[in-house]
């Protein structure tokens, strides 16, 4: 199985902290992305970073990609209490006839206190 | 917003009930998917739809039976679910040669 696995599984931090979560996976990649959840709602898309790419910055989300290691890791600079959600890393191997198969972890859920 | 409704938001069902999710999107892509979400598991891919044809369907019961009529309509028919099936059904979609999914915010289903 290529599944991802997040480290830690919760995490909880001051407001204007950082917050560090790491993902592992198990075979190659084409890409790699991480998605964030709030409470019963659906996924949305953050980041995604490609298996040539070793770092990527978005706003406040910085990602790191090790393929030597099969690891990457999401940072989030300056916490803030709306950024309280589970975070998912999901890997592929690329799209087959037009559709893409992802494969989630199971997610840390942050916990970011005023 | 993602662009990507589901409805109902909310189910519940006794076990000899029928029903259906509905998933809509109207955002162009032809790639749709059915995800099923329990409590501390990772979210378990179940059915892939590429163009209206199925691509995918990962080892799931025949209890649930999906549907897509079009590229931007997805269904997801229920009939005979046990308690565990209890769960966030969670759809989405993306563009062709896309690795970006879009979802929906989900049918929380509860099986009694």
């Amino acid at each position: 199985s290529q599944q991802g696995e997040e480290d830690p599984q919760a995490l909880s931090i001051q407001e204007g902290e950082n917050a560090t979560m790491n993902c592992s996976y198990k075979t190659s990649i084409n890409n790699l992305q991480w998605y964030r959840q709030n409470s019963g709602r659906g996924l949305v898309h953050l980041i995604l970073i490609r298996s040539n790419e070793r770092e990527k910055h978005s706003g406040r989300l910085r990602v790191t990609l090790d393929t030597s290691k099969k690891s990457s890791s999401l940072l989030i600079t300056a916490s803030r209490a709306a950024d309280t959600a589970s975070y998912f890393c999901a890997t592929d191997k690329g799209a087959q006839g037009g559709s893409e198969k992802l494969v989630f972890g199971k997610g840390t859920k942050l916990t970011v206190n005023p | 917003e993602t662009g990507v409704t589901q409805t109902p938001r909310h189910l519940v069902m006794g076990m000899t009930n029928k029903k259906s999710l509905k998933c809509e999107q109207h955002l162009g892509h032809n790639a749709m998917y059915w995800y099923k979400q329990s409590a501390k598991k990772p979210l378990e891919l179940m059915f892939v739809y590429n163009f209206k044809e199925q691509t995918e369907n990962n080892s799931v019961p025949s209890r649930f039976s999906p549907e897509c009529p079009n590229s931007s309509h997805l269904f997801l028919h229920l009939h005979t679910l046990q308690p565990e099936d209890s769960a966030l059904y969670l759809c989405a979609s993306s563009h062709p040669r896309s690795q970006k999914q879009y979802f929906g915010p989900g049918t929380r289903l509860t099986v009694l």
